[in-house]
């Protein structure tokens, strides 16, 4: 069965430092998604993409946020300047389209130290 | 916005025995209600889901309920097994805007115990 996958699944960084999440969406997907769990809360949106630009996003998607398809397989997060309360999962997420099914990757643990 | 409650965060039940948890939400426009499941240190997964033009759907031993007027769902499950076990979260988003934007509840730890 075709699955989201994301690298690092792991990735501890010093505070101010850029980090770039990696995602793989399902291949004949068009619609991509990243969401964030910070430890014992929520999952939270964060970010919906679609044709090459964002299409919806949280107020927790400010500035320091960006996200990219720079090539026809790869989905990432950006972060500029990672602060402590970044520290969380990132899911990334793909659907077939706007109403269908999102499937979820398994995640990528941000530490911010 | 949307707000999601869900209740209770963690479930013990003896196997074979049902566990319902169950959600509300906010935001009379929300129509798409997913249950994701998702074992320590494994991807959410899709378990079930319904839409706000059903008011229930079965698939084997789960089963998900609705109801629109009192804006709350829940999640039955019967016959219950240790491979069960795992964090069930519920979701809700609306067709408005240009994607779906799901918003999650807090999560349910369910244990089966055998």
């Amino acid at each position: 069965e075709p699955e989201v996958t994301q690298t690092p699944s792991h990735q501890v960084t010093q505070m101010g430092q850029e980090v770039i999440l990696r995602c793989v969406p399902i291949s004949n997907h068009l619609y991509f998604y990243w969401y964030r769990q910070i430890l014992g809360q929520k999952v939270e949106f964060l970010v919906s993409f679609y044709n090459n630009e964002i299409s919806e996003k949280s107020e927790i998607f400010d500035d320091q946020f960006s996200v990219e398809r720079p090539d026809g397989s790869n989905f990432t997060l950006k972060i500029r300047s990672t602060k402590l309360e970044d520290s969380a999962m990132y899911f990334c997420a793909s659907s077939a389209g706007p109403w269908t099914t999102i499937y979820f990757g398994e995640g990528s643990w941000l530490t911010v130290v | 916005g949307e707000n999601v409650e869900q209740h209770p965060s963690t479930l013990s039940v003896q196997e074979g025995d049902s566990a319902v948890i169950k959600c509300t939400y906010s935001d009379s426009a929300s129509n798409y209600f997913p249950w994701y499941k998702q074992e320590l240190g494994k991807r959410p997964q899709l378990i079930i889901d319904i839409r706000s033009n059903v008011g229930e759907k079965k698939d084997q031993r789960i089963a998900v309920t609705l109801n629109k007027t009192a804006k709350h769902f829940s999640l039955h499950i019967t016959e219950t097994q240790p491979e069960d076990s795992a964090v069930y979260f519920c979701a809700a988003s609306s067709s408005s805007g240009s994607a779906r934007q799901l918003t999650f509840g807090s999560g349910t730890q369910l244990t089966v115990l055998p």
